[in-house]
């Protein structure tokens, strides 16, 4: 399967512990975006990367939040002392730029968090 | 800035019956905007584009939807629900293929 993957799926942790995600998107794609969604909610934008590079980080993205690609393939999310507002499912999408880019996204399944 | 607005949060057809999932679009320019559909527990999966082409425009499982400039509006249809329609659809804006921008999304239900 060459779709985007991220890991882990479900996490459960306790407030004030570090989490990480990681996100591989489809390997020609050079775009790679994370997203939050809240039950009831629409994914909301948190950063993008083209190639290693963060071009656009949201509001929402707090300074407890760090996103990296250091190679400009996988990405990983990481979420420092963790907040039960937090709890939420983040999604991985990755694209393509060029002419021919529409800006249409493939997502990965999500990594669900639960904070208790 | 661009902007998603669906009317109605959730909407309950009849199997066989019409869907109809409305979705109106706030764009300084013109926009390329997209159906997703999301199954539980599971990512999202792109039903339909519209990239200033055909102003009608088809997509998978049958759902079609069309842009009216004039409306701002871009509502998703299918003819006939079938249950494995149920599902969460959201509409998306983006503009000049950066970020997707979503709605706050419908839930479809079908009823047998």
């Amino acid at each position: 399967d060459t779709g985007v993957s991220q890991n882990p799926r479900h996490k459960i942790t306790k407030r004030g512990q570090n989490v990480t995600f990681r996100c591989d998107p489809i390997s020609e794609h050079n775009r790679l975006y994370w997203y939050r969604q809240t039950l009831g909610q629409g994914p909301e934008f948190l950063t993008y990367f083209q190639n290693e590079a963060q071009l656009e980080k949201s509001r929402l993205l707090s300074d407890r939040f760090s996103a990296e690609r250091p190679k400009g393939s996988f990405s990983t999310l990481e979420i420092q002392r963790t907040e039960q507002g937090d709890s939420a499912m983040y999604l991985c999408a990755s694209s393509l730029t060029g002419a021919s880019n529409t800006g249409e996204l493939f997502f990965g399944e999500g990594s669900r968090l639960t904070v208790l | 800035a661009q902007s998603v607005t669906q009317l109605g949060s959730h909407v309950s057809v009849s199997e066989g019956a019409l869907v109809l999932l409305r979705c109106n679009y706030s764009s300084s320019v013109p926009p390329y905007l997209f159906w997703y559909v999301q199954y539980p527990n599971q990512g999202l999966q792109l039903l339909l584009k519209y990239t200033s082409a055909a102003t009608l425009v088809k997509g998978i499982n049958g759902f079609e939807a069309e842009f009216k400039k004039s409306e701002t509006s871009f509502h998703l249809t299918k003819p006939s629900a079938h249950m494995s329609d149920a599902a969460e659809y959201f509409c998306a804006v983006s503009k000049g293929g950066n970020k997707l921008v979503f709605g706050a999304g419908t839930i479809l239900r079908v009823k047998s």
